[in-house]
């Protein structure tokens, strides 16, 4: 199992430019989380959602949407980067009934 | 709304010394607690959870950590610290079957 994984690792932007990254798990979790990492800020809830087909708002939500097409996937977009999304962003995913959460290794974003 | 306070952002301790890394929490119901552990250039990995039952929890790499519901405290705990478990360390709360919030995290550097 490769467990949660994220794609890119490492991206820069432009202002104004706009990118999707990619979570994929192959655990079959139903529950799938994008999260973002500031300094001394710990993890900050983006969206979730809790199945196929649905998605909701979470803590920091401004300027991000997400889909979730298939089960195993979860996609991040951000439509017009600017510098104050520059941060680490985590995708994680867990089963509805149990309460553990796996994380992906993360991707870098830096918006110039 | 919970919140979650790690009361020290740096603890820098020699090796083979005992450590304490302090989580207080604030919740108006009843939550799960968890502590993880981000080494450098990775993702979270969960170290120990209180879910029930008895109110001091064991880890993995010889973590613990004690449940103190009158204090709303999850405090993590090893008697004795290697260089390997210099990391971030965060503490997260999650009420029963909801999203979790997480601390702002404590920086270990553990000194030879």
């Amino acid at each position: 199992n490769a467990g949660v994984t994220q794609t890119p690792k490492f991206r820069v932007l432009k202002t104004g430019q706009s990118m999707t990254l990619l979570c994929a798990q192959d655990m079959n979790h139903e529950y799938m989380y994008w999260y973002r990492q500031d300094p001394g800020m710990g993890l900050r809830l983006i969206h979730y959602s809790v199945g196929e087909g649905t998605t909701a708002k979470g803590e920091v939500p401004d300027g991000y949407n997400v889909s979730r097409l298939k089960k195993q996937n979860f996609l991040l977009g951000l439509e017009s980067a600017a510098p104050s999304q520059t941060s680490v962003y985590f995708c994680a995913s867990r089963y509805a009934r149990v309460n553990e959460q796996y994380f992906g290794p993360g991707t870098r974003l830096t918006v110039t | 709304a919970q919140s979650v306070t790690q009361l020290d952002s740096q603890v820098p301790v020699f090796e083979e010394a005992p450590v304490e890394l302090r989580c207080n929490y604030s919740s108006s119901v009843s939550v799960y607690l968890f502590w993880y552990v981000q080494y450098p250039n990775q993702g979270l990995q969960l170290l120990l959870k209180y879910l029930s039952g008895s109110t001091l929890v064991k880890g993995i790499n010889g973590f613990e950590a004690e449940f103190n519901k009158s204090q709303t405290s999850f405090h993590l705990r090893k008697p004795s610290v290697h260089i390997s478990d210099t990391a971030e360390y965060f503490c997260a709360v999650s009420p029963y079957g909801q999203n979790f919030v997480f601390g702002p995290g404590t920086r270990l550097s553990v000194l030879p």
